[in-house]
């Protein structure tokens, strides 16, 4: 069954510094691999995809994502960090095996410091 | 002009109650899902209607039963609740097209549910 790992709980992170959320995943076939934020008591909100072509995903609010095959990971990264960003991400994928269910990771806090 | 609404947004009830979350899509999507956040944040798929037609069954009680009216509402009922039903339950919706792999799944607010 298709999996994701989320290695960290909480990632803190200075305002204007580089951000990184970290996924690794796991697929029988071709992996298609997404990214959510959860704000405190909302719901999640996509931030952006990866299902093919260029291995640099842009996304919404800066974000943007690094698919890389040969160590089965999609990174998460924002080059400059608001504090507006701290929030709860969660990776996700799906696979032609798993029956179009979306394996979620365990989130990662991200907490943004001033 | 919410995408995806929830109602109620806070349900507390007792245990043994038997309860319903509605959910609704104006997207015009035909893929609708619940899915359960549990207190440590981990969220899983419950169920998955398309046009109406029950597409994914994940092992769940079936205490809890969805209940698809039109392609616009998928609604989740819950027999005899009990403690562990407390968490936060999210609808969600994908647009249809040729690759259902590929589709952005897009959530509601989330209904979080205390059963005391």
């Amino acid at each position: 069954a298709q999996s994701v790992a989320q290695p960290e709980d909480q990632v803190n992170v200075a305002e204007g510094n580089p951000l990184t959320v970290k996924c690794t995943y796991s697929v029988s076939g071709n992996p298609y691999l997404f990214w959510y934020v959860q704000y405190p008591n909302r719901g999640l909100q996509f931030l952006l995809k990866y299902i093919t072509g260029d291995n640099l995903v842009k996304g919404s609010y800066g974000f943007e994502a690094e698919f890389n095959k040969s160590q089965t990971s999609f990174h998460l990264k924002k080059p400059s960090a608001l504090v507006s960003d701290s929030a709860l991400y969660f990776c996700a994928v799906r696979d032609w095996y798993g029956n179009n269910r979306l394996a979620f990771g365990k989130g990662n806090q991200v907490v943004v410091i001033p | 002009d919410t995408a995806v609404s929830q109602t109620p947004k806070y349900l507390v009830t007792q245990m043994g109650n038997d309860k319903s979350i509605k959910c609704e899509q104006n997207l015009g999507h035909d893929t609708m899902y619940w899915y359960k956040q549990d207190s440590k944040k981990f969220l899983k798929i419950m169920f998955s209607y398309n046009n109406k037609e029950l597409i994914i069954n994940e092992t769940v009680p079936n205490r809890f039963s969805p209940k698809s009216p039109d392609k616009a509402h998928l609604n989740l009922h819950i027999n005899s609740l009990e403690l562990g039903d407390s968490a936060v339950y999210f609808c969600a919706s994908s647009q249809p097209s040729g690759r259902p792999l590929q589709e952005t799944q897009y959530f509601g607010p989330g209904t979080r549910l205390l059963v005391l």
